[in-house]
């Protein structure tokens, strides 16, 4: 299986920064990279495909980079309702692959 | 608006089966494929696998090859996944998602139900 692996597992930062979350895989996925966001006690919500499409109405302070076995996601100004957990995962081989999840929090 | 409505919470004993239900509304079921992904307390989600709304064609992951089954009922719009021979390390949400309609068929779980919470203990 692709090992999805992201850092950090944990970042803090003020209203405002820019915040970059990274994704490696173990393996090339080419670009099929997609991230999600998720709340406590709340599903995941599906927020970039293919490394850099934003779904309809994600906010576009977020943005997402990469090919092959390193992507980014950023954050360009953190705001408050940012405060989740976040998970790149991977579908260039099957099994599909998440990573282990970065969390942010607002200081 | 895409919505997808999971069963309640169940709790079992070890060895014994779940099946968790997944009832979509807001477009047109056959359309599209719906996965299944499961999230341990504490973890990433781990993806189960996927069934094909418009012909009932399943890919599973190889890890639970053999111990998952999932299924159709396409007249009432409802998918639903069977574990098998369940085990502690089995206890987590499981969740229904519909593909999301601009990645490859099968690829992206982009639209999600709320989760079904399956506890399994002696």
């Amino acid at each position: 299986d692709i090992q999805m692996t992201q850092s950090p597992s944990t970042l803090s930062a003020s209203v405002g920064d820019r915040v970059t979350i990274t994704c490696r895989a173990s393996q090339s996925v080419n670009t099929w990279l997609a991230w999600y966001q998720q709340k406590p006690g709340k599903a995941p919500n599906f927020l970039i495909y293919k490394v850099s499409s934003l779904r309809s109405g994600v906010p576009s302070r977020f943005s997402g980079s990469g090919s092959g076995t390193e992507f980014t996601l950023t954050i360009s100004s953190l705001q408050p309702d940012d405060s989740a957990t976040y998970y790149c995962q991977q579908f260039h081989t099957y099994p599909w692959t998440f990573g282990q999840g970065t969390k942010v929090e607002i200081k | 608006q895409v919505h997808l409505v999971q069963s309640g919470a169940e709790v079992r004993k070890p060895g014994a089966s779940v099946k968790v239900s997944c009832k979509a509304s807001g477009y047109t079921f056959i359309k599209f494929v719906v996965h299944w992904v499961r999230q341990a307390p504490g973890q990433g989600p781990e993806w189960m696998g996927w069934i094909n709304a418009a012909n009932g064609n399943t890919r599973y992951s190889q890890k639970f090859q053999g111990r998952v089954t999932f299924t159709l009922d396409t007249s009432a719009s409802t998918a639903y996944m069977e574990l098998n021979s369940l085990k502690s390390e089995d206890t987590a949400l499981y969740y229904c998602a519909r593909d999301f309609e601009y990645c490859t068929g099968g690829s992206c779980p982009g639209y999600w139900g709320q989760g079904t919470q399956v506890t399994v203990s002696s």
